[in-house]
């Protein structure tokens, strides 16, 4: 059983549209974390939201946490081919355990 | 520039033989973790660690073996590798406390034939 669901897992667009990446799960997180990997590399993170609502923008990118800290979304505006990656979202416990849960993640190619 | 550090970045070797897998990272986080990931696929705890001398299975079942007798190292050990331990394995760190977030390795790909 998935714990983190993202979806679509596959995405291909043109240079220049917009797209929403989800991320879902029926637990509550006290923080969750997105990042980008790209091939034979290991993920950067993006950025890490804690708070029910939250809404952080990265240039082009805009995540929001769900007011019930279950989910998540990724939104890109004007997509670019340097955006090409594997996108993972990941979701951390209030323990000290440290431990994070990872997504199955979404691929998204961007096409020039 | 990395602060986590990966050894070696690919890896070729024959069934049976022992390797290991160097991580070191030299930002003082005291809590370090392997992940399995094959290709475009998702992340799969294999080891973590809390701090030296703390180690800990992860979510999913590994052959391999880790240690932690310095806070900046944590190598991952196959005993005997097999066509199956064929993947990538990336190494992460945090710092303590509530997690923000991990800083990985450009991990080893590593394919037994």
């Amino acid at each position: 059983t998935q714990l983190l669901e993202q979806s679509p897992q596959f995405l291909s667009i043109q240079e220049g549209e917009n797209l929403t990446v989800y991320c879902n799960s029926s637990s509550v997180f006290s923080s969750l974390q997105w990042y980008r990997q790209e091939p034979g590399e290991g993920p950067v993170l993006l950025v890490t939201v804690v708070t029910g609502g939250e809404v952080k923008k990265l240039k082009r990118l805009t995540f929001q946490f769900g007011d019930a800290r279950k989910d998540s979304s990724l939104h890109i505006t004007a997509a670019q081919p340097g955006d090409t990656g594997l996108y993972l979202c990941a979701g951390s416990y209030n323990t000290n355990a440290g431990k994070s849960t990872f997504g199955d993640g979404t691929t998204l190619t961007v096409k020039p | 520039e990395a602060d986590i550090y990966q050894t070696p970045r690919y890896l070729v070797i024959g069934t049976g033989k022992k390797i290991t897998l160097e991580c070191s990272q030299t930002m003082g986080h005291d809590k370090m973790y392997w992940y399995q990931q094959d290709p475009g696929m998702e992340l799969h705890l294999i080891h973590y660690s809390y701090g030296v001398n703390s180690t800990e299975k992860g979510d999913l079942s590994s052959e391999s073996t880790v240690s932690r007798i310095r806070t900046e190292h944590f190598p991952l050990t196959l005993e005997s590798a097999r066509p199956s331990h064929t993947s990538q394995y990336l190494c992460a760190s945090s710092e303590s406390g509530r997690v923000r977030g991990y800083t990985f390795g450009s991990g080893t790909r590593l394919t037994v034939v």
